[in-house]
């Protein structure tokens, strides 16, 4: 079964400095991945994903992420922070089995300082 | 085009009472999902359906939780009886087909508090 692992349950950093929040995974077969991001008080929403193709995906709001395959890796970042980033991080990850079991890991939370 | 629909939003209840949350996916969503997220964690998949059938239900608690979603499209989730460790944020998501990496869509939640 799949796993997901997030290295850094939080994450400070100072506006307009890049950040990177770690996501790494485990799964026997191949996987679909997802970034999702929960703002206070609100439900998820995507911000990117990887399906195939390109390791490098670009998401909303000047994020991306770069799959690893060798690293089984799936790391997000963003070159300059803003104020509206602070939020809670989700990584996911999917097998490409029958149906989409969708797996989350236990979050980064992002606090952006002013 | 209309999000999913969560009710209700918040919720207390004492310890060994009944609560059922009701969902509404986004029109033409074959799959649907119920999370649970406890604070400070990431969701934790607790039944997923494909139309009215159940695909997976294999964290869900079965001696108290109990799901059903009739004629594919509204979904409940009941705890009976509920414990203190329910408190928990409950999501309701769905997707076009539940297969491809589709984008899983969240209600912004039924928030539980059990006392």
């Amino acid at each position: 079964a799949q796993s997901v692992t997030q290295l850094d349950s939080q994450v400070p950093v100072f506006e307009e400095a890049p950040v990177e929040l770690r996501c790494n995974y485990s799964s026997s077969v191949s996987v679909y991945l997802f970034w999702y991001v929960q703002y206070p008080n609100q439900g998820l929403q995507l911000l990117l994903k990887y399906l195939s193709g390109s390791t490098l995906v670009k998401g909303i709001n000047g994020f991306e992420a770069e799959f690893n395959k060798s690293q089984t890796s799936f790391h997000l970042r963003k070159p300059s922070v803003h104020i509206s980033d602070t939020a809670e991080y989700f990584c996911a990850v999917t097998e490409k089995t029958s149906y989409d079991k969708v797996i989350f890991g236990p979050g980064t939370s992002l606090s952006v300082i002013p | 085009e209309a999000g999913v629909a969560q009710s209700p939003r918040y919720k207390i209840i004492e310890k060994r009472q009944s609560v059922a949350f009701w969902c509404n996916p986004i029109s033409g969503h074959a799959t649907l999902y119920w999370y649970q997220q406890i604070l400070g964690q990431g969701p934790k998949l607790l039944i997923q359906f494909q139309n009215n059938g159940v695909v997976d239900d294999s964290q869900l608690p079965k001696d108290r939780f109990s799901a059903e979603r009739l004629k594919g499209v509204d979904s409940t989730l009941k705890i009976q009886p509920a414990k203190l460790e329910d408190s928990a944020v409950y999501l309701c998501a769905s997707s076009l087909t539940g297969t491809s990496g589709n984008t899983i869509y969240f209600g912004e939640g039924s928030w539980l508090t059990v006392v």
